[in-house]
């Protein structure tokens, strides 16, 4: 069973605006979480991470919002650039745990 | 820095072949994982190591799957016999030692056809 989701299979956006793609997940001993950005062709790459200790972290135009109760978390692009363009992944992994569990991911395309 | 490197990049064969996928890690990573990527599960772990030894092969999907380290810089997928399901791209990624915090860094993969 997925212990994490991404519902969304696709998103579109128009360039300059904002770009949130979603993510649940089910296990609660979850406490570091990351987003993956992935072109075709190539390796995942790391984005941006968050610990279950916060519920927010920014880096440049990409922010990411921890809602623990709801056992939710998102990426907020903004503004967002047709090089954003990617297949975006969130994963996560437990306390003291190696393994990190991934999404099905969320495809992303910015409209020029 | 070359990162993970993963070869052959695309693999083309015929079902009841054996196939090989091989990964060198990034120097100084500890942890090496194996995934595949599906369109209906996603990234799916496969298998990790620590220190050249195998943690948690829960995730191979059957016996036809091994996976090897026999030392810190190359570890090897096999899968004897291949069947048309095992299409898909296998990933393998590295970490460091202190694993809190740390990232997966992947390669770029191995793009597996199986006819």
């Amino acid at each position: 069973d997925q212990q994490v989701k991404q519902n969304s299979p696709s998103l579109s956006v128009q360039e300059g605006r904002i770009s949130i793609l979603n993510c649940d997940y089910t296990n609660s001993m979850f406490d570091y979480f990351l987003w993956y950005k992935k072109y075709p062709a190539e390796g995942p790459t790391f984005l941006i991470s968050i610990s279950s200790i916060k519920d927010k972290n920014e880096d440049g135009r990409f922010t990411v919002f921890l809602n623990k109760s709801a056992k939710h978390l998102s990426l907020h692009i903004v503004p967002s650039q047709p090089g954003d363009s990617a297949v975006y992944f969130c994963a996560a992994s437990e306390v003291f745990g190696n393994q990190f569990y991934f999404g099905t991911g969320t495809s992303l395309t910015v409209i020029p | 820095d070359a990162g993970v490197i993963q070869s052959p990049r695309h693999e083309v064969t015929e079902m009841g072949q054996e196939v090989t996928l091989r990964c060198k890690p990034i120097s100084g990573h500890d942890y090496l994982f194996w995934y595949r990527q599906t369109m209906m599960r996603g990234l799916e772990l496969l298998i990790y190591f620590n220190n050249n030894v195998p943690i948690d092969d829960s995730g191979m999907p059957e016996d036809r799957f091994s996976a090897k380290m026999p030392n810190a810089s190359f570890s090897t997928l096999k899968i004897q016999p291949s069947e048309p399901r095992d299409s898909a791209v296998y990933f393998c990624a590295s970490s460091p030692r202190d694993r809190g915090g740390s990232p997966l860094h992947f390669g770029n993969g191995t793009r597996l056809t199986v006819t």
